[in-house]
């Protein structure tokens, strides 16, 4: 089992609907990011946090640490937040060498 | 406006051949990091770097080398050696590492070897 699950893994919805996309860890974690990835490739960051809530714009993230849990919503979704978002968590110990564990990212299309 | 600028967008070499891959950051960043992007899977780091002239292995590091000469630059190198060298390959930064600051992306090459 992967230590960061996200679901679901494809989501396709209309414009205006509200989106919500789940990160499950394993591990004890001090720092969970949200990325995004444009159909080119590129990646940005979005947040990163380690309790409670982040809002930017349309982006709303949350965690909860005990349930070991993120969501990341899109309120009023549009057709360009269509990209691929990706969980990657900071664990305590061990992960990668970076200490980071990527999600396997979750393929949103959000239709006019 | 500061970034990081990976190029080509696009490669493609012949079985055999050593290829380099640019990556040049203008954020003043300490750290930098070259991961391996493959359909289906998570990123994979390949190496990292804390500061200029050391680098250290990421998780997938065989059939891969890499410089840190300036801290700006950090070229990848996908040699021979690399088995299945076909893939989407992303470089970031951070002002840290270890994960606890933001990361920043360039805009990836894809690599294709036949």
């Amino acid at each position: 089992k992967n230590e960061v699950e996200q679901s679901p893994q494809n989501l396709t919805a209309q414009e205006g609907e509200f989106i919500t996309i789940n990160c499950s860890y394993s591990v004890g974690i001090s720092a969970l990011h949200w990325l995004q990835q444009h159909p080119g490739g590129g990646i940005v960051s979005l947040f990163m946090l380690s309790s409670g809530k982040k809002k930017h714009g349309r982006l709303i993230a949350t965690i909860n640490i005990q349930e070991k849990h993120s969501s990341l919503h899109i309120t009023a979704s549009h057709p360009r937040d269509s990209a691929v978002y990706i969980c990657a968590v900071r664990k305590y110990s061990g992960g990668g060498a970076d200490g980071l564990t990527f999600g396997k990212g979750t393929h949103l299309i959000i239709q006019p | 406006d500061g970034g990081i600028t990976q190029s080509p967008k696009y490669l493609f070499r012949k079985e055999g051949q050593n290829v380099t891959l640019s990556c040049e950051q203008n954020l003043n960043h300490d750290a930098m990091y070259w991961y391996r992007q493959d359909p289906g899977q998570g990123l994979r780091l390949i190496y990292y770097s804390q500061i200029v002239n050391d680098f250290q292995k990421g998780d997938i590091a065989e059939g891969y080398s890499v410089s840190r000469e300036k801290k700006e630059s950090f070229p990848l190198t996908v040699t021979s050696a690399q088995k299945n060298p076909t893939a989407f390959y992303l470089c970031a930064s951070s002002s840290t590492d270890r994960g606890n600051s933001p990361l920043h992306f360039g805009n990836g090459t894809r690599l294709t070897v036949t």
